[in-house]
């Protein structure tokens, strides 16, 4: 069976503090791929990043980074320097390499205080 | 810059009544997905299609959804009768590969 687990559910931070949000999943896939979609309070659904299981390099785009780590089953997003832009609830997502069907974590609700 | 539409972006309706949501995907994307979101089941995937041909609906309750694609451009899904726990958002979105491009949302209150 498919995973995923946001362990964090509301994040408070100030401006320009670092934030790491976790995400660990769960799959006896051997190929998948991982996702990291924001939902800001207007609600729509925006895609971050893509990652493919056999691609473990991290990632950087300006202030976002993603660590993918297979050895702990995790794929963690940082967000360096946080604005009050960055307020949003953030899901993390898996799937099959072989199915597109995303399975998607709970969701962490990121609070950014000016 | 394309996206992925959706119609009505707000629908209120008394239970019983039919329900059609609308959704236009991205030009060229072979693949169309319905989710519905609610605070207390988070994100779930109700139906897809590739190619217009249904490939799994099997998170949808059969007995009063029902999800189409008439041509490329165009996938409803449609809830009748609707009941108070059909109240959600319903995201649509499109993927011509692995990445995903959500709607809008059709958030749906049925008192």
């Amino acid at each position: 069976a498919q995973k995923v687990t946001q362990a964090q559910t509301e994040i408070s931070v100030v401006e320009k503090e670092d934030v790491t949000l976790d995400c660990v999943y769960e799959t006896r896939d051997t190929t998948y791929y991982l996702f990291w979609y924001k939902q800001p309070p207007s609600g729509e659904l925006v895609f971050l990043i893509r990652r493919n299981s056999f691609d473990e390099q991290n990632e950087i785009s300006g202030r976002y980074s993603w660590n993918f780590q297979k050895s702990t089953s995790s794929f963690n997003f940082t967000i360096t320097a946080s604005q009050v832009v960055d307020s949003a609830v953030y899901f993390c997502a898996l799937s099959g390499y072989n199915t597109d069907k995303l399975i998607f974590g709970t969701g962490t609700r990121l609070q950014v205080f000016p | 810059d394309a996206r992925v539409t959706q119609t009505p972006r707000h629908k209120v309706t008394e239970m019983g009544q039919e329900v059609t949501m609308r959704c236009q995907p991205i030009l060229g994307h072979n693949t169309v997905f319905w989710y519905r979101q609610t605070m207390m089941q988070g994100l779930e995937l109700l139906a897809y299609f590739r190619n217009r041909a249904p490939l799994d609906d099997s998170g949808m309750p059969k007995d009063r959804f029902s999800a189409e694609m008439p041509d490329a451009t165009l996938a409803t899904l449609k809830i009748q009768p609707s009941e108070p726990r059909d109240s959600a958002v319903y995201f649509c979105a499109s993927a011509e590969g692995a990445e995903q491009y959500f709607g809008p949302g059709t958030r749906l209150t049925v008192t």
